[in-house]
């Protein structure tokens, strides 16, 4: 059984580009999350889809947006990258929003911007 | 911000056990603790949780104060495959998506 699964795993980008980062839930997961992860930091929630819809968001700016598809598939944007969206980007899926424990992480997206 | 206090770091020799504490000094009464680790190039791991009462599983024992302002996270019998950053979490359960990620402890298995 398959778990989080995260595309790609290391991407360098130069600043001011774009990028799609895409997540496959755990079979059974209808939940997405998104996190961030700086160097030596704990990770930072970005935002959460459930139905298709963003259902909460951490403080990031509008540059962040993301989607989810009917298969529960996710993706990750990021518009005008700056140096400081370098970090590991976590995708994290549940069954529903549902309770802390239920959470299964991705290995993650190592994102480097130039 | 986090509600949860940690220290940075701790070592622990193999097939001891590690005791990783955490403070939370302002938890509310329907607040649950987590424990998440995250071992080096992975994503975090979800190991263990509590409200009030002691809890074991096949990973870990996880002993909550009676006033619940800290609790402590036990390894019976600590490996190297431990080696990891440890995250402990306060939350309201069923709360949706957000879970806030402290520093964590760095905990450091050695032969």
């Amino acid at each position: 059984d398959a778990g989080v699964t995260q595309s790609p795993t290391h991407l360098i980008k130069t600043r001011g580009q774009q990028v799609t980062l895409r997540c496959s839930p755990k079979s059974g997961h209808d939940t997405v999350s998104w996190y961030q992860q700086a160097l030596g930091q704990g990770p930072q929630f970005i935002f959460q889809y459930y139905e298709e819809e963003e259902r909460q968001r951490g403080n990031f700016p509008d540059r962040f947006s993301g989607h989810q598809f009917p298969n529960y598939s996710s993706e990750l944007n990021v518009n005008a990258l700056l140096l400081g969206d370098s970090a590991l980007y976590l995708c994290a899926s549940s069954l529903e929003p549902g309770a802390g424990y239920g959470y299964t992480f991705g290995s993650g997206t190592r994102l480097t911007v130039v | 911000d986090a509600k949860t206090t940690q220290p940075p770091s701790m070592d622990c020799a193999e097939g001891r056990a590690a005791n990783l504490p955490c403070n939370h000094s302002t938890i509310s009464g329907n607040e649950y603790v987590y424990w998440y680790r995250q071992i080096h190039s992975q994503g975090p791991q979800y190991i263990i949780h509590g409200l009030k009462n002691n809890e074991t599983n096949e990973m870990a024992s996880l002993i909550i104060t009676e006033d619940r302002k800290s609790s402590t996270l036990i390894l019976p019998h600590a490996t190297l495959r431990d080696t990891a950053v440890y995250y402990c979490i306060v939350r309201v359960n069923n709360q949706g998506g957000k879970l806030i990620f402290g520093q964590g402890t760095e905990l450091s298995v050695k032969p």
